[in-house]
Order: structure tokens, then sequence, then C-alpha cells
């Protein structure tokens, strides 16, 4: 089945810098790759997702990249915010597959420092 | 975005005892919903899939027979812990889609068994 890696496992910036989280995955049929952002006790919320047959994709401060070759998809943030400070996790699915089920990442702890 | 509830918020419960934990999706239909657990600073573990009206697939290593899966209409999923033990304290989450779309996450319930 599928397996979903995740690095850093925490990460602290200073207001204003930017953030990478990085993701590999194991099995090449998974070709929908969505970014979740949790705050403590809370639900995962969606922030960013890519499909597989997109390179990149940008949404103000937020972008993904993914590469299919490698296996490898990243999560950027720039001019971060105090506010951005969460757990992070990545995920791989199938979508369109048998079951749409997600696999998650093993999640960063974004902390950023004013 | 689609709503999707989750009752209770927290419950404590002796060990022993059984837990019945509800997801409701509010606004749309949900052919599948999904139940995760999660221990603190961990990631979401993927513990089973639900279709309406059909027996959920069960992650390997999840036992079946202690976390009964019943989703008994298109919008509500029940997911009970039997004979809960203490190392069965963790936050519970579930997720509902329509068809191969988004996932949309309740918003988690934390048990404690005591």
């Amino acid at each position: 089945g599928e397996n979903v890696e995740q690095h850093p496992s925490t990460l602290s910036v200073q207001e204003g810098d930017s953030a990478v989280i990085k993701c590999t995955y194991s099995d090449s049929a998974s070709n929908y790759f969505p970014w979740y952002k949790q705050e403590l006790g809370k639900r995962p919320q969606l922030i960013i997702d890519i499909r597989s047959n997109v390179g990149e994709k940008k949404d103000q401060r937020i972008a993904v990249t993914l590469n299919k070759t490698a296996k490898h998809f990243s999560l950027h943030i720039t001019e971060t915010q105090p506010e951005d400070s969460a757990v992070y996790f990545c995920a791989a699915s199938q979508r369109g597959g048998a079951t749409n089920k997600l696999i998650f990442g093993t999640g960063t702890l974004l902390a950023v420092q004013p | 975005g689609a709503v999707v509830s989750q009752h209770p918020s927290r419950v404590i419960c002796k060990s022993g005892t059984s837990v019945k934990i509800e997801c409701r999706s509010l606004d749309f239909q949900a052919t599948t919903m999904f139940w995760y657990r999660q221990f603190p600073k961990q990631s979401l573990m993927l513990m089973a899939t639900s279709n309406e009206g059909s027996k959920a697939t069960y992650e390997q290593g999840v036992e079946k027979d202690k976390f009964l899966i019943n989703h008994a209409s298109l919008t509500l999923s029940t997911l009970t812990v039997t004979s809960a033990h203490p190392e069965d304290s963790s936050f519970y989450i579930c997720s509902a889609v329509q068809g191969l779309g988004e996932q949309y996450f309740g918003p988690g319930t934390r048990l404690t068994v005591t």
C-alpha cells in the first residue's frame, strides 16, 4: 500500500521568512496530493492540493510543487506570519480509484517566531 | 465548504465500557465516510472506510470487532469503541465524501478511557 514520508518533523522560522515542507510517496498510482493545516485539537483544514497532471500550483503565499518521476511533492509558504504556526500534513490518494482514501504523512510542526 | 459534525466532542468513560461516536454530513449526502485515529503529536491514521449500506473496510491492524462501524444512511456513520481500555484513548476524526470529491473532516472526538 501507499506510504507517505514527510520532513522535517519540526520547523522554526522567523516571521517573513519562507518555509518548505517535503513529502515523498511510494505508490505511483497516487494522483492527488492535498496539504492540510491542523491547529491543536481542531480538524485538519485543506489549504492547497495538486493533481498529478500538474507540476505546480500557487495560491497567494502558498504553493505546492510535484515531481511525479521522483515521487516528491513540497509545500512552500512565503512571507510567513505567526498565524501560520500549526501542524501541516501532506497526504496522497488515488482519485478515481476504488476507495479515494487518504494516506497522511507524519506531520510538520511549524513555528513562526514573531 | 461542506459541513461535517461529530458527537460527542469529548467523552470520558470507564475501562470496559463501550462508547459510540456519531459522524454526520449536514448539507450533503456522503457516499463514503472515513474514520481516523490520531494520538498526541502524531499523524492521522486511517482506521476504516465506510460505504452506506455495506460493511466497512478496515485497515490492517484495526480490529473490526473492537471498532464497530455502521453507515446506516447517507448522512450518518457511527463508530463504537467496544470494551474500551486506556490505550484506546485518542482523538477520533471522521471525514465524509460525496462521490470521489474532497474529504470534509469532522471536528473530532476526544476519548479518554480511565
